[in-house]
């Protein structure tokens, strides 16, 4: 069954702090992988698309990267305006999305 | 501002009503899809259009039914609804389902906050 999850469920850390979020996959066919963020009452704004292991994007403080099983999403030196949900989905073979439950990540000045 | 637009942006309806949720998109995407966003669930993918055919319904109850006229517009229309339908919907759009990650990457609009009393 395709299956996604992510951790940690919530995240706090003290400006400056740097740490990494976990999106572990089982799926049949792996097509794409996708990160987003997501402020509250907003829909997801897109962050990284990544579709082969060994892959790695870097937008500003956020680098994602993607292996067989898992993607991480690192973030460096964090500010408060990175406080926010972020989602992770996969593209399996048919046409279907799925997403994780996504990581709420604080970040206190 | 992500090119994708969607009203209304709030709706409270009774269980007995008819509404319709609508989505546009002007990125000149092939691809349409709505979702349903509960708390503390993930997304769950509802419909899915390519070039204006649907490709997905995954076992959506039959109160719930999706238009795609065109590649820019997207439509939910609503009746009968119970309380448990209350969630953020959700519209996407992509470039198309061809196949290629980046051209299957989604790009959400702002949702529409729907409350069934």
């Amino acid at each position: 069954e395709d299956q996604v999850t992510q951790s940690p469920e919530a995240l706090r850390l003290q400006e400056g702090e740097s740490s990494s979020l976990n999106c572990s996959y089982t799926v049949s066919g792996l097509r794409g992988l996708f990160w987003y963020r997501q402020d509250p009452g907003k829909g997801p704004e897109f962050l990284f698309t990544l579709y082969s292991a060994g892959e790695e994007k870097e937008k500003e403080r956020l680098k994602a990267t993607l292996t067989k099983k898992e993607s991480f999403l690192h973030i460096t030196a964090p500010k408060p305006e990175d406080s926010a949900t972020y989602l992770c989905a996969v593209r399996p073979a048919g046409n279907q999305f799925y997403f994780g439950t996504g990581t709420s990540l604080t970040v206190i000045p | 501002e992500t090119g994708v637009t969607q009203t209304p942006r709030h709706l409270v309806m009774g269980m007995t009503n008819k509404k319709s949720l609508k989505c546009e998109q002007h990125l000149g995407h092939n691809a349409m899809y709505w979702y349903k966003q509960s708390a503390k669930k993930p997304l769950e993918l509802m419909f899915v259009y390519n070039f204006k055919e649907q490709t997905e319904n995954n076992s959506v109850p039959s109160r719930f039914s999706p238009e795609c006229p065109n590649s820019s517009h997207l439509f939910l229309h609503l009746h009968t609804l119970q309380p448990e339908d209350s969630a953020l919907y959700l519209c996407a759009s992509s470039q198309d389902l061809s196949g290629g990650a980046l051209q299957e990457t989604q790009y959400f609009g702002p949702g529409t906050r729907l409350l069934v009393l």
